[in-house]
């Protein structure tokens, strides 16, 4: 079956400091892969997407490739800001389950100043 | 303009009450779905919709009825709610050929 698994968190860190949040995934088929974005009462947003192996989704920042022998895509950021705080979710959807969307638990971030 | 809406944001209410949660997107999108989130975060899919056909059912209780009334529109009735249907529940949708979803703002439903 389709899962997603990421870092627990919660994970603080200081302004400019480097962020990763490690996801993995196991699926059937090619997923697609993505990190959605919830900051503090609001909805999901796309941070970013990778839909084939090797390719590297990235905005605002942050990036993450899809790495299917490692069946990973680790997010990453060189410098976060305070404005960055939220809880990141790792996700993948597949066409062989309907295209639903699998997530993992959420890594929640706090950026202090 | 808000691309997926959802109403009501809050809404608290009695058990046993029978509520509903709109859902209507603007942007042409072939497919909806409805999910859940718990308290710890985790989401999980209840239902998905194409083009006004269910074609995701997850294991929810049948108190739970996803009604698709055109393409733009799905909303989610509940019957006899109980305690443990407190959660926040998002509408999303995605576009025919594409693989991201774009989801609401969220319904956080409180049950007394």
């Amino acid at each position: 079956g389709n899962s997603v698994t990421q870092m627990e968190g919660p994970v603080t860190l200081s302004e400019e400091a480097f962020l990763t949040i490690n996801c993995t995934y196991t699926a059937t088929g090619y997923p697609s892969l993505f990190w959605y974005v919830q900051y503090p009462g609001e909805g999901l947003q796309l941070l970013l997407k990778a839909t084939k192996a090797d390719d590297k989704g990235s905005n605002k920042g942050f990036e993450a490739t899809y790495r299917k022998e490692t069946t990973s895509f680790h997010l990453e950021k060189g410098s976060v800001q305070v404005s960055d705080s939220a809880v990141y979710f790792c996700a993948l959807s597949s066409s062989n389950t309907g295209n639903q969307f699998y997530f993992g638990t959420g890594t929640s971030l706090t950026v202090i100043p | 303009d808000t691309a997926v809406s959802q109403t009501p944001k809050y809404l608290v209410t009695q058990m046993g009450n029978d509520k509903s949660i709109k859902c209507e997107q603007n942007l042409g999108h072939d497919t909806m779905y409805w999910y859940k989130q718990d308290s710890k975060k985790f989401l999980k899919i209840m239902f998905s919709y194409n083009n006004k056909e269910l074609i995701i059912n997850e294991t929810v209780p049948n108190r739970f009825s996803p009604k698709s009334p055109d393409k733009a529109h799905l909303n989610l009735h509940i019957n006899s709610l109980e305690l443990g249907d407190s959660a926040v529940y998002f509408c999303a949708s995605r576009p025919r050929g594409r693989t991201e979803a774009f989801f609401g703002q969220g319904t956080r439903l409180t049950v007394v």
